[in-house]
């Protein structure tokens, strides 16, 4: 049972928007840099946010990131057939002494 | 190149042990956080062990006692020595990086990941 809470699938036509969103506590994402990664099928997950919005060296612009309070946000906007996969948040977790992902989004392009 | 290559994982019967390995190159990772994070079947992704610069280390609850994880500086290799596993331990196994760079945040590189499967 994972602290940290995604809704599981959102879809979006080619050249439209997505959001994600993640809930957690004051435990992790209140007082902690939350980071984001994608996991295409079948391949190991890569990091395209960390620090709430920074994104690596590769990862375009059309990934954005944003945290308020206890939830954070990824954005991906000029949604490509590239994007869908399976994203995950993550942050660590003061109480649990953890690293904690979310549960996970699929997105889906129309 | 910045790479991580595991290997040692395959098919051990419950009670077992298995090690795996995690090759680095193009960075040292005794200047890093390194960490392993698995993924059953059709789930999602859960952190097992991180172990710090220092040689510290932590674990999940779920692995606690029965999981090690350890360096070979020669080696530039990370281990995850797994014991008395369970049906439930059955997923593929990612070794991954944790820089300073991201603030001990973040795991910027992985690798390709090895399954691990417990059954009789």
């Amino acid at each position: 049972q994972s602290v940290l809470t995604q809704p599981p699938s959102v879809s979006a036509a080619p050249g439209q928007k997505v959001t994600i969103s993640c809930s957690g506590s004051s435990s992790n994402i209140g007082n902690k840099f939350v980071a984001w990664y994608q996991q295409l099928p079948g391949t190991a997950p890569k990091l395209v946010i960390y620090d709430n919005n920074k994104r690596p060296s590769g990862i375009p612009d059309r990934f954005s990131g944003s945290k308020s309070g206890t939830s954070a946000t990824l954005g991906i906007t000029g949604l490509q057939t590239g994007d869908e996969a399976d994203y995950y948040c993550g942050t660590w977790d003061s109480s649990l002494s953890a690293y904690v992902f979310g549960t996970g989004t699929k997105v889906t392009v129309l | 190149e910045v790479q991580l290559v595991e290997s040692g994982g395959g098919l051990v019967q419950p009670g077992g042990s298995l090690r795996l390995s995690c090759a680095a190159s193009g960075f040292t990772v005794s200047s890093n956080f390194m960490t392993w994070v698995r993924q059953g079947p059709g789930k999602g992704l859960e952190w097992v062990a991180v172990l710090y610069r220092g040689g510290g280390t932590k674990y999940a609850d779920s692995v606690k006692g029965r999981f090690t994880i350890s360096r070979d500086d020669s080696k530039n290799t990370v281990y995850l020595q797994m014991n008395s596993l369970r049906a439930e331990d059955t997923a593929v196994f990612y070794c991954a990086r944790d820089p300073p760079e991201t603030g001990h945040d973040a795991f910027d590189v992985w690798g390709q990941g090895t399954m691990v499967t417990v059954s009789s």
